[in-house]
């Protein structure tokens, strides 16, 4: 998989569930950051977590990180309609000379069904 | 959230012509980014801009791109000569401790 790789691509579920997104990648990073997107809009930051750090929390959203697996979950609990979005995770990969550009993944879409 | 204004919202123009698209960063600040994302794809990193020069570009940033600060807060991506494939959402990005923020974005249309 490329740097930054979502799954699932969608997910659907009923409003008031929890739902769970996943990303990989495959360099060493300096930090990686989740994003939502509503359809055809801008980039809306949620939540930075930094290779050091295990856990996050930001109200309803939880992002985890694990840097042996290269890997990172965001949660939302009692999701809304107004969660319905698509959702990238961003990292910022430890190289030379890095300018600290963001890499995205292609993201989950979500739906939260009333 | 800090805000980052981009303008034009909407850009149509004629395959070959010139397009410039503007972004105001957050203030007093030396790192700038612009990325684009063609529809139903992934956001891409074009180039980052440091201290009035290029730190990197992507290789998508070829000849036909151009970035500049021609006045202390605004920046302006500069297509010359425009392509169908250069259709696409183009946002700008600036920093604020090691998260980026991004504008609304520019939606690009070449016809």
């Amino acid at each position: 998989s490329q740097q930054g790789e979502e799954d699932p691509q969608a997910l659907s579920i009923q409003e008031g569930e929890n739902a769970t997104m996943n990303c990989s990648y495959k360099t060493s990073i300096n930090n990686l950051q989740w994003y939502r997107q509503n359809s055809g809009r801008g980039l809306v930051h949620l939540i930075l977590i930094r290779s050091n750090e295990r856990e996050k929390h930001s109200g309803r959203l939880r992002v985890t990180l694990d840097t042996s697996k290269k890997s990172s979950s965001l949660l939302i609990t009692a999701s809304r309609a107004a969660d319905t979005a698509s959702y990238f995770c961003a990292t910022d990969p430890r190289l030379m000379d890095s300018s600290y550009k963001l890499i995205f993944g292609s993201g989950t879409r979500l739906l939260v069904r009333p | 959230e800090p805000e980052v204004t981009q303008t034009p919202s909407h850009q149509v123009t004629q395959m070959g012509q010139e397009v410039i698209l503007r972004c105001v960063p957050i203030s007093n600040h030396l790192y700038f980014y612009w990325y684009r994302q063609i529809l139903g794809q992934k956001v891409e990193f074009l180039v980052s801009f440091y201290n009035n020069e290029i730190s990197e570009k992507s290789e998508i940033f070829d000849d036909q791109f151009s970035v500049e600060r021609p006045d202390g807060s605004n920046f302006t991506l500069k297509i010359r000569s425009t392509k169908l494939e250069d259709s696409a959402m183009y946002f700008c990005a600036s920093p604020l401790g090691n998260e980026q923020f991004f504008g609304p974005g520019t939606r690009l249309t070449v016809l």
